[in-house]
């Protein structure tokens, strides 16, 4: 069976401070795929990145960094210099085989709420 | 944006009756996935359809079922509504075989279900 801990429920910073939000997953698939994405009030969830599990670079975009650790099994997110729009709740998630067989069945998180105080 | 559309955005339902919920895919995405996301949960997955077809279900009971059509967009039929199917439903539409390979699921805005 899968699963995705998020132990963060609520994390609030101020502005402009750095915010790591961590994830912990499990599965005895040998090939995944781990997710983040963002959820804000309007409800739609919205794609930050994919990792495969093939891949445990690190990867850096504008602000937002990933750090995924097979060893450890996490794939934790880093927010440098928060900004207020950054005020979310944020998910990871995991799909066991490759996502390109048509079973990209996503098994999330119970998400982290992040409010970013100005 | 998304491209991804779901329809209604708000419900109310009495317990006991059936709901059906709407969603189209983004333009050449041929898997529609569906999700309950309870208050203060993260989602959690019902089914999913490739052309037209069911191709994978979560731990949800017979009373939820599906349709996809030929334009790929697609309806969650849920029959006997208890009080506990209150939620957002999460329509994602992807497209695992594409090519370019395109395997990120995009969600629709959901559909917020009160059941009284």
């Amino acid at each position: 069976a899968q699963k995705v801990t998020q132990a963060q429920t609520e994390i609030s910073v101020v502005e402009k401070e750095d915010v790591t939000l961590d994830c912990v997953y499990e599965t005895r698939d040998t090939t995944y795929y781990l997710f983040w994405y963002k959820q804000p009030p309007s409800g739609e969830l919205v794609f930050l990145i994919r990792r495969n599990s093939f891949d445990e670079q690190n990867e850096i975009s504008g602000r937002y960094s990933w750090n995924f650790q097979k060893s450890t099994s996490s794939f934790n997110f880093t927010i440098t210099a928060s900004q207020v729009v950054d005020s979310a709740v944020y998910f990871c998630a995991l799909s066991g085989g490759p996502p390109n067989f048509g079973n990209e069945k996503l098994t999330f998180g119970t998400g982290t709420r992040l409010t970013i105080i100005p | 944006e998304t491209g991804v559309t779901q329809s209604p955005t708000h419900l109310i339902k009495t317990r006991g009756q059936q709901v059906t919920l709407r969603c189209s895919s983004q333009s050449g995405h041929n898997t529609v996935s569906w999700y309950q996301q309870a208050l203060g949960q993260g989602p959690q997955f019902i089914f999913q359809y490739y052309r037209e077809e069911e191709n994978g279900r979560g731990n949800f009971p017979p009373r939820f079922s599906g349709l996809q059509f030929p334009n790929y967009s697609s309806e969650l039929n849920v029959n006997a509504l208890e009080l506990d199917d209150s939620a957002l439903y999460l329509c994602a539409s992807s497209n695992p075989r594409g090519v370019p390979m395109n395997t990120e699921a995009f969600f629709g805005q959901g559909t917020r279900l009160t059941v009284v």
